[in-house]
């Protein structure tokens, strides 16, 4: 079992819609959850960090976090073609530095 | 705007040149950075963690002696490619966090292409 996964995709979502992209974690000791996004041939950019249960607003993107089901999601609401990028969902352990990185989900929005 | 710095952004060099790249913290002290290598298509790679002061502490199946990293100030980290062979083309990305609890932030990359 991958330590954090998700799917590779592609997603496509028509402008306007909600995205929804999701990520699961084998280690139960992980305590911070992060969404960057990745253009193509750039690095990544920090999209929303959380690390308690529950939802996590910041514009149109809002993280969950569910530690009791070892998942994290991030949901882009009004989904624009400047969206599009493959999206990487990284866990960090308890007292670690590390980042864990998911094999990224590519995001498509559709015009 | 950025908090991380790295250059060059492209590196094209003969095969046998050793390679330097810079990454730096732009507005806080930085005692761990992280140095990830990235092939098309494919997901970052963490090669090792850089250490301000210590030795840098390289991930399983990295060679230390091909990757050279210092990390002499809280702000600088470098990575050295040595005697690169177009195998070692990829693109290099540095990143640091304003402390153990706080997200990475990522430089702009390094593309590498060894000839």
């Amino acid at each position: 079992q991958k330590e954090v996964e998700q799917n590779s995709g592609p997603l496509s979502v028509p402008e306007g819609a909600i995205a929804s992209l999701n990520c699961t974690y084998s280690d139960r000791g992980s305590q911070s959850f992060f969404w960057y996004r990745q253009y193509s041939g750039k690095s990544p950019e920090l999209i929303m960090s959380i690390y308690s249960n529950g939802d996590k607003e910041d514009g149109r993107f809002t993280a969950q976090l569910n530690k009791a089901s070892q998942y994290v999601s991030l949901l882009i609401r009004d989904s624009q073609p400047s969206d599009s990028a493959t999206y990487l969902c990284a866990v960090k352990l308890g007292g670690n530095e590390k980042l864990t990185f998911g094999t990224g989900t590519r995001l498509t929005i559709i015009p | 705007g950025a908090v991380v710095s790295q250059h060059p952004s492209w590196v094209i060099c003969k095969s046998g040149t050793s390679v330097k790249i810079e990454c730096r913290s732009l507005d806080f002290q930085a005692t761990t950075m992280f140095w990830y290598r990235q092939f098309p298509k494919q997901s970052l790679m963490l090669m090792a963690t850089s250490n301000e002061g210590s030795k840098a502490t390289y991930e399983q199946g990295v060679e230390k002696d091909k990757f050279l990293i210092n990390h002499a100030s809280l702000t600088l980290s470098t990575l050295t490619v040595t005697s690169a062979h177009p195998e070692d083309s990829s693109f290099y990305i540095c990143s640091a966090s304003r402390d153990r609890d706080q997200p990475q932030h990522f430089g702009d990359g390094t593309r590498l292409s060894i000839l």
